[in-house]
């Protein structure tokens, strides 16, 4: 159980484009969602924490107006990459957590690999 | 601030040899401490968390409250053990954050 989806798993899109990144929680209900970016050989920074129904909370540094978050529903949280450019190019990855499960744990999915030409 | 800090970037080590990958966290209240691998080509997976006091894949971590570490350890280290391996710790407000990762290679 607790299987994260992410589409597309990969992307090339050309500068000035905007592009839309889902993430599905498949078979549980996630209250909370996260979207993070890592660079190649890098860690896994964190860009926001997305609660159903309610604004994304963005960590310093990320550009709210840039990467638009939507967690309309309990299974489907979106990212949209406005206006790409190239040092967006990146590896774009989600989580899915339900705190109500006792655990802090985060169910990840497989990455979204954008880039922009 | 909650920060984790792994000291090694690689290790390297022969297949039936000690392993333990290092993780030092800094955190005010009580932390959750977590292991997560991302084996070549995969998904980032949970291996370990603090609270389960579990072994998965022969892999075992302690908290040590004192020394403010999460260190992973495998007695026999296997070649599908080579992967990238994170430290991650979160707090009451669920978020993660992760130590910069070792990447562990078993050779033969």
């Amino acid at each position: 159980g607790a299987v994260v989806s992410q589409h597309p798993s990969w992307v090339i899109c050309k500068s000035g484009t905007s592009v839309k990144i889902e993430c599905r929680s498949l078979d549980f209900q996630a209250t909370t969602m996260f979207w993070y970016r890592q660079f190649p050989k890098q860690s896994l920074m964190l860009m926001a924490t997305s609660n159903e129904g309610s604004k994304a909370t963005y960590e310093q540094g990320v550009e709210k107006d840039k990467f638009l978050i939507n967690h309309a529903s309990l299974t489907l949280s979106t990212l949209t990459v406005t206006s790409a450019h190239p040092e967006d190019s990146s590896f774009y990855i989600c989580s899915a957590t339900y705190p109500t499960s006792g655990t802090h744990e985060q169910y990840f999915g497989p990455g979204t690999r954008l880039t922009v030409t | 601030a909650q920060r984790v800090t792994q000291p090694e970037k690689l290790l390297s080590v022969f297949k039936g040899a000690p392993v333990e990958l290092k993780c030092n966290y800094s955190y005010s209240g009580s932390p959750e401490l977590f292991w997560y691998v991302q084996y070549s080509r995969q998904r980032l997976q949970l291996l370990l968390r603090h609270i389960s006091r579990e072994s998965i894949k022969g892999f075992t971590a302690d908290l040590n409250k004192g020394e403010t570490s999460f260190h992973l350890k495998k007695p026999f280290a296997q070649e599908e053990d080579s992967a990238m391996y994170y430290c991650a710790l979160t707090g009451s407000n669920y978020k993660l954050t992760f130590g910069k990762g070792t990447l562990l290679t078993v050779n033969p």
